[in-house]
């Protein structure tokens, strides 16, 4: 079985600044990697995924994940963010054997964005 | 790009009443719908997996009884909370599977039951 810790139920930073959300997981088997995003009134939106390949991966919005196995996180970041980046973000794993669908997410992490 | 509507929103119903919740793939075909749940500040918890036809796949420790789940269309799931208590106040989300691994979530819908 797998499990998501994302440590930081909300994180404060003012518009421009650098971000960091942390996750880490834990798993007895190879896994996927999700964040997912749910901005006010809407429903979770894959922001980025790591499946295999470059443990760096990206978003097209200028978030970006590394996966790190050693420490098996997968934190993401944001060099510089902006008021519409104010929104919950989760962190998700799947079991590469169940593949994609069956999820278990972490508890979330609001991320407040201020001028 | 492809959407998944979640109806309703919000509801409030008597202890003992039972609430339905719809969940519809938009502009795609669905084979597969999940139903998850989440508490405040908790994860969100897959309580069952919904395949268009069959039926649908309980997670331990989800009543299915209690929570009844039909995949009568392949855009169509619904979740009926049966005999709904104050305990099953919660917030509950469906997800959609469309082809080449996307999974598209509803906007979720509060259930709080008096």
């Amino acid at each position: 079985a797998q499990s998501v810790t994302q440590l930081d139920s909300q994180v404060p930073v003012f518009e421009e600044a650098p971000v960091e959300l942390r996750c880490n997981y834990s798993s007895s088997v190879s896994v996927y990697l999700f964040w997912y995003v749910q901005y006010p009134n809407q429903g979770l939106q894959l922001l980025l995924k790591y499946l295999s390949g470059s443990t760096l991966v990206e978003s097209i919005n200028g978030f970006e994940a590394e996966f790190n196995k050693s420490q098996t996180s997968f934190h993401l970041r944001k060099p510089s963010v902006h008021i519409s980046d104010t929104a919950e973000y989760f962190c998700a794993v799947s079991d590469q054997g169940t593949g994609f669908q069956k999820l278990v997410f972490g508890t979330g992490t609001r991320l407040l964005v201020s001028p | 790009g492809a959407v998944v509507s979640q109806h309703p929103s919000r509801v409030i119903c008597k202890s003992g009443t039972s609430v339905k919740i719809e969940c519809r793939s938009l502009d795609f075909q669905a084979t597969t719908m999940f139903w998850y749940r989440q508490f405040p500040k908790k994860s969100l918890m897959l309580m069952a997996t919904s395949n268009e036809g069959s039926k649908a796949t309980y997670e331990q420790g989800v009543e299915k009884d209690k929570f009844l789940i039909n995949h009568a269309s392949l855009t169509l799931s619904t979740l009926t909370v049966t005999s709904a208590h104050p305990e099953d106040s919660s917030f509950y989300i469906c997800s959609a599977h469309e082809l080449n691994e996307k999974l598209f979530f509803g906007s979720g819908t509060q259930l709080s039951v008096l």
